[in-house]
């Protein structure tokens, strides 16, 4: 079957505007994931989503970073005013459950702030 | 989460089985132990997750020591598209529901 979709898959934007990043989760999933990667870097968890409970917001580095999920499927991180330092790869992923079930990754999006 | 420790690099050659180690020393009795692993720019796979007893799929095996301190990811008979950087991450019914990575093991293999 399908797998998480992102979109854009690659985004340069300029210092100090806003970006919108999406992520269409596999269907019937019911939590959402999203991390950034730095160049040569681990991945950093931002947020997440399960079902219609409050989205857990503990790694969002900044308040210029946000996350909503519509409807219980699709998924958009806004990052506003960007910085260079947001230039990363930002990966989706999603799963059935959450804590204890494996997560399925998209492909990301590479943003590069110029 | 508990913190996990993984050798930095490993290098195998193709069609030989290899041992990728982790060692989680400070593991709860809660926690599961997961290991994705990332192809070169891709995002992570999941790869096999295990509690106590050693599991095993078509991807690999997984074989937890007694004491649960450390586990080892076994893959039988390594392929050119096994190079990539492995992720041995603990998760815990109290932790983060994100995903902690640590640096991880880059594996490589020589044809």
């Amino acid at each position: 079957g399908a797998g998480v979709s992102q979109s854009p898959s690659n985004k340069v934007t300029e210092k100090g505007k806003d970006v919108e990043l999406r992520c269409d989760p596999i269907s019937g999933h019911t939590a959402l994931y999203w991390y950034r990667q730095s160049l040569g870097q681990g991945l950093e968890f931002l947020i997440y989503f399960q079902g219609n409970s409050a989205p857990d917001k503990s790694g969002l580095p900044s308040d210029r970073f946000s996350a909503e999920r519509t409807g219980g499927s699709v998924s958009t991180l806004t990052i506003q005013r960007t910085q260079q330092e947001d230039s990363a790869v930002y990966l989706c992923a999603s799963s059935a459950q959450g804590r204890s079930y494996e997560q399925y990754f998209g492909p990301g999006t590479r943003l590069t702030v110029t | 989460d508990a913190k996990t420790t993984q050798p930095n690099s490993m290098e195998s050659n193709e069609e030989e089985p290899v041992h990728l180690p982790c060692n989680h020393s400070t593991i709860s009795g809660t926690d599961y132990i997961h290991w994705y692993r990332q192809l070169p720019s891709q995002g992570p796979e999941y790869v096999i997750h295990g509690l106590t007893s050693n599991v095993n799929n078509r991807m690999a095996s997984l074989a937890i020591a007694e004491d649960r301190k450390s586990s080892t990811l076994i893959l039988h008979r390594a392929t050119l598209r096994d190079a990539a950087v492995y992720y041995c991450i603990l998760r815990g019914r109290g932790g983060a529901d994100g995903l902690t990575f640590g640096k991880g093991t880059h594996l490589i293999i020589q044809p």
